[in-house]
């Protein structure tokens, strides 16, 4: 099956600085997703991104899918960005799947 | 519109036990996913309904099973409850369409915990 791997897989950041999550996927696919965990344990959706860049705020995207990356930056880091950030693939088709990496431990210290 | 509900919140089984975990996606989506998430393993699928069938399944045991309802709201049960079963368990409703995009959005979950 396809394989989804992130890194780096532990981040600690200054407040304000900024940071760059990469997602590698090991087949093409249809849909991807970034996400952010937040303590609760809730799945907070980032980007919708299977192609091109997307920007919220001080978020942006890029999926680049004949490489198989995506990458996610985040610029002005804030203590509230903390979490666990994670990348999701599923590949289309009619498997209806998503994969998800392992995720990217994000803390930022005031 | 209405996130994605699930309930409980919080469960407290002990071994041998039976558990059914409750989701309701978003108005108007007809696909719902479940997820199982545990600090060793991660984020695993466990399988998708639309239109109340099942159209995929991940690896796990036949003690997992799930359902869907004519109104999109999805059950999952868990039978004969193992300690390695204690998990967040996560719900996901989509549009899930085929060919269509299919971006994801997440119930809050439910902290399962075996004793």
């Amino acid at each position: 099956g396809i394989q989804v791997e992130q890194s780096p897989p532990d981040l600690i950041l200054q407040e304000g600085a900024n940071s760059t999550l990469r997602c590698n996927f090991s087949d093409s696919v249809n849909n991807l997703q970034w996400f952010h965990q937040n303590p609760w344990g809730q799945l907070i959706n980032l980007f919708y991104i299977p192609s091109g860049t997307k920007q919220n705020g001080r978020l942006s995207a890029t999926t680049v899918a004949t490489e198989r990356y995506s990458l996610l930056y985040i610029s002005s880091s804030q203590t509230t960005d903390s979490g666990v950030y994670f990348c999701a693939v599923e590949r289309g088709g009619g498997t209806y799947k998503y994969i998800f990496g392992t995720g990217t431990r994000l803390k930022v210290l005031a | 519109k209405a996130g994605v509900t699930q309930t409980p919140r919080y469960l407290i089984k002990t071994r041998g036990q039976q558990v059914t975990l409750s989701c309701s996606p978003i108005s108007g989506h007809r696909s719902v996913s479940w997820y199982q998430q545990t600090p060793g393993q991660g984020l695993q699928f466990l399988f998708e309904y639309f239109s109340e069938t099942q159209r995929n399944k991940g690896n796990f045991p036949g003690r997992f099973s799930g359902r869907q309802f004519s109104n999109s709201r999805s059950e999952m049960n868990v039978s004969t409850l193992e300690l390695g079963d204690s998990a967040l368990y996560l719900c996901a409703s989509s549009e899930g369409l085929a060919g269509g995009p299919n971006e994801q959005f997440f119930g809050p979950g439910t902290r399962l915990t075996v004793l």
